[in-house]
């Protein structure tokens, strides 16, 4: 099984700054990496897939990079709807999830 | 509008069974693949397991053998029988459409499963 690692495990970020968000995965992905948002009571929801490409209607603030066993997602300035679980995901081997990093408010 | 919506969750005794629905509109489910993904109380998400839009299926470790996934085409419905459940099979359980290469794009709000005695 491939084991998806977030970090850290909660940020502590002011309302329009930046927030950058890691994932390591065990062994390579390639770029089959998504990035999911989850706030509380509701389902996940996609924002990254393949790594880089933003899912319909997430807004550009939001950018995923990396390939192999090193992703980032990064949150450009960050608005009070952003606060949230976030989840990083490979889909190259089944899939696996990290186990998520709170944004929280500073 | 795509739509997912998960029904069938409640509380159950260990070693009992329980089937949760998925209804999709907006989209075929027998076109796609579509997933069951998995949420314990305060935890993280947890593949389930997956129906390939071409009739294969597999479930992860964790619940081979005790759960069945299966589809009714005519009613655009996909589903989850859950038997054996224990106490850490207790969860809110996702319906997403996914799989095979892609990421999880639509979801459902999910349904609780509480195995309890």
């Amino acid at each position: 099984e491939i084991v998806m690692t977030q970090s850290p495990a909660t940020l502590s970020v002011s309302p329009g700054e930046r927030a950058t968000l890691s994932c390591r995965a065990s062994q390579s992905v390639t770029s089959n990496v998504a990035w999911y948002q989850q706030k509380p009571g509701q389902a996940p929801r996609l924002l990254i897939y393949d790594a880089s490409t933003r899912a319909t209607g997430i807004p550009a603030r939001f950018s995923g990079s990396g390939s192999a066993t090193e992703f980032t997602l990064t949150i450009s300035s960050l608005q009070s709807e952003d606060f949230a679980v976030y989840y990083c995901q490979q889909y190259n081997n089944w899939w696996t999830f990290g186990q998520g990093t709170k944004v929280e408010i500073k | 509008e795509v739509q997912v919506v998960e029904t069938g969750g409640g509380l159950i005794q260990p070693g009992g069974s329980l089937r949760v629905s998925c209804v999709a509109s907006g989209f075929t489910v027998s076109s796609n693949h579509m997933s069951w993904v998995r949420q314990a109380p305060g935890k993280g998400l947890e593949w389930v397991s997956v129906f390939y839009f071409g009739g294969s299926t597999y479930y992860a470790d964790s619940v081979k053998g005790r759960f069945t996934i299966s589809r009714d085409n005519s009613k655009n419905t996909l589903y989850l029988q859950m038997d054996s459940l224990r106490a850490e099979d207790t969860a809110v359980y996702y319906c997403a459409r996914g799989g095979a290469g892609k990421p999880f794009d639509y979801w459902g709000q999910g349904t609780l499963v509480t195995v309890s005695s």
